[in-house]
């Protein structure tokens, strides 16, 4: 079963780190692009940074360009946000997705759960 | 970075008629090379992921109901539900991967 799984979640203050983590299964890791895509509470759907297939190029939203790193293992089948400096507004659901092709000029086929973040005193 | 702007924001449909959701893009997603429209819809159910239903603008993802479809070219897109079952009350979002950052429309919430 092609299957994502997210991990790393968690209460942080502001100005704090968290590093997500996504175990992907079920499918040949190194042949797709990965994205990360946020949801707020109650809000709509946020991509927040990309990956290809080999590492090789990343892409950021403006709004945490800076502060977040993507990065993946293929040996280990898994994506990663690094995610520093966080504010109050990165309080989220954090999806690990699926890119249809090596890069995420595509469209996202496969979403984990996701992962709670929240951002607060 | 382009917007996605979907029309309208809920939907109310009976049971067994159409829904129809618009999604305008603030440029053209249609790559000339290809001649495909960089478009995609997602639906997302209460409490769970979105779930791919339509990319390419117009071609059905593997195992998603015919009663979905997908039209448009350029800026003006178009998710079709024929025949609404109680299952596909959700919220339906629009994505262009034209371009860096790919962008989602704000949503339209179809309802009974």
């Amino acid at each position: 079963e092609v299957q994502l799984v997210e991990s790393g979640g968690g209460v942080v203050r502001p100005g704090g780190s968290l590093r997500l983590s996504c175990a992907a299964s079920g499918f040949t890791f190194d042949d797709y692009g990965m994205s990360w895509v946020r949801q707020a509470p109650g809000k709509g759907l946020e991509w927040v940074s990309g990956i290809n297939w080999n590492g090789g190029s990343t892409g950021y939203a403006d709004s945490v360009k800076g502060r977040f790193t993507i990065s993946r293992d293929n040996a280990k089948n898994s994506l990663y946000l690094q995610m520093n400096s966080l504010r109050a507004e990165d309080t989220a659901l954090y999806h690990c997705t699926r890119c249809r092709g090596g890069t995420c000029y595509n469209a996202f086929d496969i979403w984990g759960q996701g992962t709670m973040v929240s951002v607060s005193s | 970075d382009i917007v996605m702007t979907q029309s309208p924001d809920s939907l109310a449909v009976s049971l067994g008629e159409r829904a129809t959701i618009n999604c305008k893009s603030s440029q053209s997603v249609l790559y000339s090379s290809n001649n495909y429209n960089h478009l995609a819809w997602y639906q997302q159910k209460p409490g769970q992921p979105p779930k791919l239903l339509i990319y390419w603008a117009s071609t059905r993802e593997s195992g998603v109901p015919d009663r979905f479809s997908g039209s448009g070219s350029g800026t003006d897109f178009t998710l079709s539900i024929t025949s609404l079952q109680a299952e596909d009350v959700a919220v339906y979002y629009c994505q262009q991967y034209y371009s860096f950052p790919p962008t989602f429309g704000q949503g339209t919430k179809v309802e009974l």
